[in-house]
């Protein structure tokens, strides 16, 4: 199957610092790629879709400003937490999503980010 | 709005024995429908799936149903193995809606030997 690829896998940051995180569709283009968080024993939440080289729609609640997206290619999105606070440490997980694919999306392994 | 209901874990259970993990869901219309298995230090990848009423999407001995008149769509193995320890969510999509994908809150289910 496709795969779908994250990077790091996990970050230790300071508070205020910003990090970036990456999400690549390895073997497939990926028309649209998503942007999920997970807290721990909940589901996950969805913050944002992509669709490549146009600006991302936010979920209602997230700050467009604090979490930045950016798809610039059919096989990269990246998600930059800007200005990171303890409350920002969560799971993220990213999926990739062809208009060949029919209605299944393609999950990378989330990143694990943990602000100090 | 939509959204999926799923029964609340952990669920613990002997190998072998028989597993049915509870959802429903609240829709307008008629989403396709989906399991999702996430194992341990991995992502979600798709179990099953069913896209119209009374469907049964099966895969890897799982089992699962569109029950419109129910709204459930419950996730069944007859046999489970100590390799089926993972989490599992419950989740549906609207048609046209780009692959919106709505989940439950996720079962974790823990096989022993």
């Amino acid at each position: 199957g496709a795969v779908v690829s994250q990077h790091p896998s996990w970050v230790i940051c300071k508070s205020g610092t910003s990090v970036k995180i990456e999400c690549r569709s390895l073997d497939f283009q990926a028309t649209t790629m998503f942007w999920y968080r997970q807290f721990p024993k909940q589901s996950l939440m969805l913050m944002a879709t992509s669709n490549e080289g146009s600006k991302a729609t936010y979920e209602q609640g997230v700050e467009k400003d604090k979490f930045l997206i950016n798809h610039a290619s059919l096989t990269l999105s990246t998600l930059t937490v800007t200005s990171a606070h303890p409350e920002d440490s969560s799971f993220y997980i990213c999926s990739a999503w062809s208009s060949g694919s029919a209605y299944e999306q393609y999950f990378g392994p989330g990143t694990r980010l943990t602000v100090t | 709005g939509d959204s999926v209901t799923q029964m609340e874990g952990p669920v613990t259970l002997s190998e072998e024995a028989f597993l049915t993990i509870n959802c429903t869901y609240t829709a307008t219309g008629y989403p396709s429908l989906f399991w999702y298995v996430q194992y341990p230090g991995e992502g979600l990848q798709l179990l099953l799936k069913a896209t119209k009423a009374d469907d049964k999407g099966s895969n890897k001995g799982f089992e699962a149903t569109y029950r419109k008149e129910t709204t459930s769509f419950h996730l069944e193995k007859g046999s489970v193995q100590v390799s089926d320890s993972a989490v599992y969510f419950c989740a549906l999509i609207h048609r046209g809606s780009q692959g919106n994908l709505i989940f439950g809150k996720g079962t974790k289910l823990s096989v022993k030997p």
